[in-house]
């Protein structure tokens, strides 16, 4: 089976533009995680998805970032206008939210990760 | 709130010798303890797991034991390798989502 997909796996962009991250979950998952890892930080949560609903973005940092999940296959991280700050490595990740038996499910699959750098 | 706190990097060892990387953490509730790894230019990966008291969780000669007494979870192995070198995180799951420690770094020399 296919992993957690990331698109691009490098991002470039100049301070002020507009910067979309792609993340594709795994086929019959229906939880998604966005975070963000800096040396500085750490790894941080900053929004998750429950059925393609956004149930906690308080990690988002400010209100440049947006996220989308507008079906179970797919979703979007979106900074604009980009600052050099958010330069990190974006990671994707998702979870069968439900196991077999009905509990909620506590392991997360993460993608390879989008490394933005914002000069 | 609920935090992860793990042993500062790096650690550097040599071939063949014993690990233990320190994990505790603060909850309320029942947690389920973790255990990811993350190689060079990767996601991470789970590592192990363990869903009660007492359990033990093991993968690839890596252990981990949930001891509710003393809120820890240390990470040990009997003798690592080169391939072992990563960075390796401690997490906890509690209210349906994933609270991670800072990471802790492991350098094996041969």
């Amino acid at each position: 089976d296919a992993g957690v997909i990331q698109s691009p796996r490098h991002e470039v962009t100049e301070m002020g533009q507009e910067v979309t991250l792609r993340c594709k979950p795994i086929s019959g998952h229906n939880s998604l995680f966005w975070y963000r890892q800096t040396m500085m930080r750490g790894l941080e949560l900053l929004i998750y998805f429950n059925n393609n609903v956004p149930i906690d973005d308080s990690g988002m940092p400010e209100d440049r970032f947006s996220a989308k999940m507008p079906n179970a296959s797919f979703s979007t991280l979106k900074i604009q206008p980009s600052e050099p700050r958010d330069s990190a490595v974006y990671f994707c990740a998702s979870r069968r939210r439900f196991s077999a038996s009905g509990g909620i499910t506590d392991t997360q699959y993460f993608g390879p990760g989008t490394r933005l750098t914002v000069l | 709130g609920d935090s992860v706190t793990q042993m500062e990097g790096p650690v550097t060892l040599s071939e063949e010798a014993f690990l233990t990387i320190n994990c505790t953490y603060t909850a309320t509730g029942y947690p389920s303890l973790f255990w990811y790894v993350q190689y060079p230019g990767e996601g991470l990966q789970l590592l192990l797991k363990a869903t009660k008291a007492d359990d033990k969780g093991s993968n690839k000669g890596f252990e981990a034991t949930y001891r509710k007494e003393t809120t820890s979870f240390h990470l040990e192995k009997g003798s690592v390798q080169v391939s072992d070198s990563a960075v390796y995180f401690c997490a906890l799951h509690n209210t349906d989502k994933l609270i991670f420690g800072t990471g802790t770094r492991l350098q094996v020399f041969p």
